[in-house]
């Protein structure tokens, strides 16, 4: 079995500050998601990854840039933290693009002061 | 833009009742449909999924599909404690690409 590891945890920052959260797997996975999770809900796309060097913007890109800097790892980077986007945020991999299982990180709770 | 509603959006029901979870979608060319399971804190992970009309079973959890009525289910027998969770149902594009979530139904099963 594979896992992946989101860091930081929790992450605090300030208002306009630029704050990056990065994910790694070790399933040798070709794709890699960031969604965002409000308190309780359902899951919003922000970017994915098909494969390495790849980058597709998701429903929620407005804010958010993205890295995909090796197959293993996926970093998201919020622009601009608003104290709206407090949520936490969620990294997850799948074999291919499609109807695959996609796996999915501990997540990284983002608070904005 | 595919669209999809999770129904009721929160649910409580004793142990050992029939649990019926419903989700809706707004693209019929959609290809894949699958439910997630989400304990409170965790990270969500794959319950079960679906690619054609009908029926699968897998233990005490069952999917329908109906792609005409642009509706899927999931079903849970003999419910459990454990069971308790917020429950994501997701469907793809027409394309069989990128999933969209809905919005979670919150399940909880009182001993």
């Amino acid at each position: 079995g594979g896992i992946i590891t989101q860091t930081p945890k929790f992450l605090i920052g300030q208002e306009g500050q630029k704050l990056t959260l990065k994910c790694q797997q070790n399933f040798n996975h070709d794709t890699m998601y960031w969604y965002r999770q409000d308190s309780g809900k359902g899951l919003r796309l922000i970017y994915y990854s098909i494969t390495e060097n790849d980058l597709q913007k998701g429903d929620l890109s407005e804010g958010y840039d993205a890295s995909r800097e090796k197959k293993s790892s996926f970093s998201l980077t919020v622009t601009s933290a608003q104290k709206n986007e407090m949520a936490v945020f969620l990294c997850a991999s799948s074999i291919a693009l499609g109807g695959y299982e996609q796996y999915f990180g501990p997540g990284t709770r983002l608070t904005v002061l | 833009q595919q669209k999809v509603q999770q129904s009721p959006e929160s649910l409580i029901v004793p142990e050992g009742a029939m649990t019926s979870l419903n989700c809706t979608f707004s693209d019929s060319a959609s290809q894949y449909f699958a439910w997630y399971r989400q304990h409170s804190g965790k990270a969500p992970k794959a319950l079960m999924s679906i690619f054609s009309n009908g029926e699968k079973e897998e233990g005490r959890f069952t999917i329908h599909l109906n792609k005409a009525s642009l509706h899927f289910s999931l079903h849970i027998r003999d419910s459990q404690p454990s069971d308790s969770a917020l429950y994501l149902c997701a469907v793809s594009d027409n394309a069989g690409a990128k999933l969209t979530f809905g919005g979670g139904t919150r399940l909880t099963v009182r001993p």
